[in-house]
């Protein structure tokens, strides 16, 4: 299975600051119709998981624009560019180009 | 508005069984690949299984492979998700999300295998 291994763990911000999260895969992303399937989700306490970034950097419907996704082949970024206080949570990566689709282990964002 | 509702999650001894359910709106739920995505207590995201529109095709994660079964009901706009054999590490919120890339999510049922 391909890993997915996102740094840092934890990630204490400052509001109003930026805040960056990586996310590194085993293989290749690249698919073969061309496409790199690389998502990115946020998870707010006590809430389910919400799809903020497909393919690498599509920003789903509703996404702040302060959300980007950026990256490439086996690296990839998560970038916020001024975090507020709504985006405290878990950051998930998750590629769905191999089966089976892996997540990765979480980077937890709080405020300072 | 797409809506994803799970149900059927409780308490379970090891060794039982137990069928989840998702009930879609919002959105025609035929013309969509669906999946189960699962979080044990306080860990990450795993996903389980998926299934093609028309049911035809069908894959799970090999932890799972043999014990649980992804089926649909497209007339219902309906999910399911039978779970046998369970075992204390299937403990976990199991939420159904549209598409194999997850697009949206359910608010998730938890299943607690314990004797």
């Amino acid at each position: 299975d391909v890993v997915m291994t996102q740094s840092p763990l934890s990630l204490p911000v400052t509001l109003g600051q930026p805040a960056s999260i990586s996310c590194r895969s085993s293989q290749s992303l690249v698919y073969s119709d061309g496409n790199t399937y690389l998502n990115w989700f946020q998870q707010r306490p006590g809430q389910s998981p919400r799809r903020l970034i497909y393919k690498v950097s599509n920003r789903d419907s509703g996404v702040p624009d302060r959300f980007s996704g950026s990256g490439s082949g086996t690296d990839f970024t998560l970038k916020i560019s001024r975090v507020e206080a709504e985006d405290v949570g878990v950051y998930y990566c998750m590629q769905g180009t191999h089966w089976p689709p892996t997540f990765g282990g979480g980077t937890k964002v709080e405020i300072k | 508005e797409v809506q994803l509702v799970e149900s059927g999650g409780g308490l379970v001894q090891p060794g039982g069984s137990l069928r989840l359910s998702c009930a879609a709106s919002g959105f025609t739920f035929s013309s969509y690949w669906m999946s189960w995505v699962r979080q044990a207590p306080g860990k990450g995201l795993e996903w389980v299984a998926n299934i093609k529109q028309d049911g035809s095709e069908k894959y799970y994660v090999d932890s799972v492979k043999g014990r649980f079964t992804i089926s649909r009901d497209n007339a219902k706009n309906s999910l399911y998700l039978q779970m046998n054999s369970l075992r204390a590490e299937d403990t976990a919120v199991y939420y159904c999300a549209r598409e194999r890339l997850c697009d949206y999510w359910g608010q998730g049922t938890l299943v607690t295998v314990s004797s």
